[in-house]
């Protein structure tokens, strides 16, 4: 059975900072995964979609890996803004048919 | 929202009580999700559809039953209202084919006392 991992539950840094965001699954047979944001009291933004035949996957200053065979997905956000403060959730296939099983996410504060 | 509407936006009920929640999307998107988001658990899937009239079962659909009739509506009624169902309820579509990027609505949250 698929589980997804995220750690930290809680990051704060200073602004300008670079980070990185830890998603770790337990079944490696995933043919993508998915990152995205949540706003408080908001649903979720999709950010990133990386297949599995893809290592890596950028947008803006987002920057996504997966390594199926290590069963972990980063996420890297270069120069933190406080306009980035949020909840980051990944999310792996649950079978076929685009079910997603989630992590219970990252929430990110960027103190100005 | 991607076109993705969902109603009530908040809703207090008392327990036994049925319930139904509206997804509405404009996009023509084939596949539509309902989650449900608790403090401790995250994202659960309850029901999806691939399709109007097909639906099938996610990880917590006790207690749920969903319809689509429609392309552009899916919706999830909660037979019986119980505590354990206070939540946040997040429909979700998705355009099928090769596309598979999800696109959430802003969430319904229910209160059952």
């Amino acid at each position: 059975k698929q589980e997804v991992t995220q750690i930290p539950a809680a990051l704060s840094v200073p602004e300008g900072e670079n980070l990185v965001l830890n998603c770790s699954f337990t079944d490696s047979a995933i043919y993508n995964l998915q990152w995205f944001r949540q706003d408080p009291g908001k649903g979720l933004t999709s950010l990133l979609l990386i297949q599995s035949s893809q290592r890596e996957q950028t947008s803006g200053r987002l920057n996504a890996s997966l390594d199926k065979s290590s069963g972990r997905s980063t996420l890297y956000i270069a120069a933190s803004q406080p306009g980035d403060s949020a909840t980051y959730l990944c999310a792996a296939p649950l079978g076929q048919g685009g079910k997603l099983i989630f992590g219970q996410g990252t929430e990110l504060s960027v103190k100005p | 929202d991607a076109g993705i509407t969902q109603s009530p936006r908040h809703k207090v009920t008392e327990t036994g009580t049925p319930v139904t929640l509206r997804c509405h999307q404009t996009e023509n998107h084939r596949y539509m999700y309902w989650y449900r988001q608790d403090p401790g658990h995250g994202l659960r899937l309850i029901h999806y559809s691939y399709g109007v009239k097909d639906t099938d079962k996610g990880e917590v659909s006790d207690g749920y039953s969903v319809s689509r009739s429609k392309t552009e509506d899916f919706l999830l009624t909660l037979e019986s209202a119980t505590s354990s169902q206070t939540s946040v309820y997040f429909c979700a579509i998705r355009p099928g084919g090769s596309d598979e990027k999800l696109f959430f609505g802003s969430g319904t949250q229910l209160s059952v006392l």
